[in-house]
């Protein structure tokens, strides 16, 4: 089965700019969730998307914005960049039977740099 | 709310003895608790999961943990470290029903000496 792929892997943005930032879930998950990581940090959840409504936000400002598409793969969009943004930013997608146990299964991540 | 504590931002041990990182939670519900491991960049992957079955847990690569309600605690152990070993470990909670909403510890980096 294919796992969770993210793109790009690494960018470069300046302060002000905007992001997008891609995610396929993988084959048989509808449940995608986004979580930052800054640097020798632990991952914060960001929001969640089950079946392309946003499913539970975590404390991110409205300029985090997601979208989740038929075919449950997913994007992440920050507008008005800002230093503190730069952070690893992963991607993690499960099934509805993670009600069940809660397993996430995670990108590699998408490596934000805001100069 | 729920929150995840890890004692020690770093351990090292010598290749062979044993590995423990310490993993402390608070949560007003049964939690579902998880450690996932981090390689250099990488993405994270599980270790292992308590989800209210078999307190002790055992997980890939020769890992466990025990969960301890008394305690509040599921530290996670192996008897034999290995090179391979060296990575970020964190620590996350969960409540049952709450799906991928995970709340993770500040991490852990386990440095194995040869």
């Amino acid at each position: 089965e294919t796992g969770v792929t993210q793109s790009p892997t690494h960018l470069i943005k300046t302060r002000g700019q905007q992001v997008t930032l891609r995610c396929s879930s993988q084959s048989g998950h509808n449940t995608v969730s986004w979580y930052q990581q800054a640097l020798g940090q632990g991952p914060q959840f960001i929001f969640q998307y089950y079946r392309e409504e946003e499913n539970g936000r975590g404390n991110f400002p409205p300029r985090f914005s997601g979208l989740q598409f038929p075919n449950y793969s997913s994007e992440l969009n920050v507008n008005a960049l800002e230093l503190d943004d730069s952070a690893l930013y992963l991607c993690a997608s499960s099934s509805g039977t993670v009600r069940n146990t809660g397993e996430l299964f995670f990108g590699e991540g998408s490596r934000l740099t805001v100069l | 709310a729920q929150s995840v504590t890890q004692l020690g931002s770093h351990v090292s041990v010598s290749e062979g003895a044993l590995v423990l990182l310490r993993c402390n939670y608070s949560s007003s519900v049964p939690p579902y608790l998880f450690w996932y491991v981090q390689y250099p960049n990488q993405g994270l992957q599980l270790l292992l999961k308590y989800t209210s079955a078999a307190t002790l847990v055992k997980g890939i690569n020769g890992f466990e943990a025990e969960f301890k309600k008394s305690e509040t605690s599921f530290h996670l152990t192996k008897p034999s470290a290995h090179m391979s070993d060296a990575a970020e470990y964190f620590c996350a909670v969960s409540p049952p029903g709450n799906t991928g909403k995970l709340i993770f510890g500040q991490g852990t980096t386990l440095q194995v000496k040869p």
